[in-house]
């Protein structure tokens, strides 16, 4: 599986938008990048995917580097509730591509008041 | 709608005990996960079910680590033995279908401490 690299923790205010970045410089042309967060005490839940271009949901935007060698998790409006340790993945999503999730250590995120 | 379900939520087990943790996946979901998460890092996968069948248990620890799904549904992660080193949070995921294209669904996970 390919590896992403990303920082060990970062902060932000509440009420301003947070973007977590994420390093994929081994990305394959079959390899979509997920995101998933896991908040204390709870398990990981998805937040969002994409392949090459820019993905909105409820819950955040996901920014595409044209290259596909970097990408971006962006909370437009961070509240207390998004504190929790995000994990950057690549899934393989052809046919017979692995179907666990390869975790990392994630990128610790605290929201302050 | 119900989630992923695990039970208990926390075990204790003296070092030599056996022990058998739950998972109850999301109804009609056909992948099924366990992953292992010690302290401070991210979850590890251990073996991977579709339906009843266990298509990957290539990271299952040791000889002691045993899952199972017979009916394909409710799964038990079973560790003979246990030992300190086994301390973790045991998360179980279920998806719909098999295939990297579905997102995972978690449960709280079954934290062991193994003193």
């Amino acid at each position: 599986d390919a590896k992403t690299t990303q920082p060990n923790s970062m902060e932000s205010n509440e009420e301003e938008p947070v973007h977590l970045p994420c390093n994929h410089s081994t990305i394959s042309g079959t390899d979509y990048i997920h995101w998933y967060r896991q908040l204390p005490s709870q398990g990981p839940e998805y937040v969002i995917h994409g392949l090459t271009s820019n993905v909105n949901n409820r819950m955040a935007s996901l920014a595409i580097a044209e290259d596909r060698k970097s990408s971006t998790l962006i909370l437009h409006r961070a509240t207390l509730r998004d504190a929790a340790v995000y994990y950057c993945i690549l899934r393989d999503l052809t046919q017979g591509g692995s179907e666990k999730l390869v975790f990392g250590k994630g990128t610790k995120l605290t929201v302050n008041p | 709608g119900a989630g992923v379900s695990q039970s208990p939520r926390y075990k204790v087990a003296k070092r030599g005990q056996d022990v058998a943790l739950r998972c109850d996946p999301i109804s009609g979901h056909v992948s099924l996960f366990w992953y292992q998460q010690a302290l401070g890092q991210g979850p590890e996968f251990l073996t991977y079910f579709q339906n009843e069948a266990q298509l990957d248990k290539s990271g299952l620890p040791s000889d002691r680590f045993f899952a199972e799904r017979p009916e394909g549904s409710v799964s038990t992660l079973k560790i003979q033995r246990t030992q300190q080193e086994d301390s973790a949070v045991y998360l179980c995921a279920s998806s719909l279908l098999g295939g990297s294209a579905y997102e995972q669904y978690f449960g709280p996970g079954t934290r062991l401490t193994v003193t």
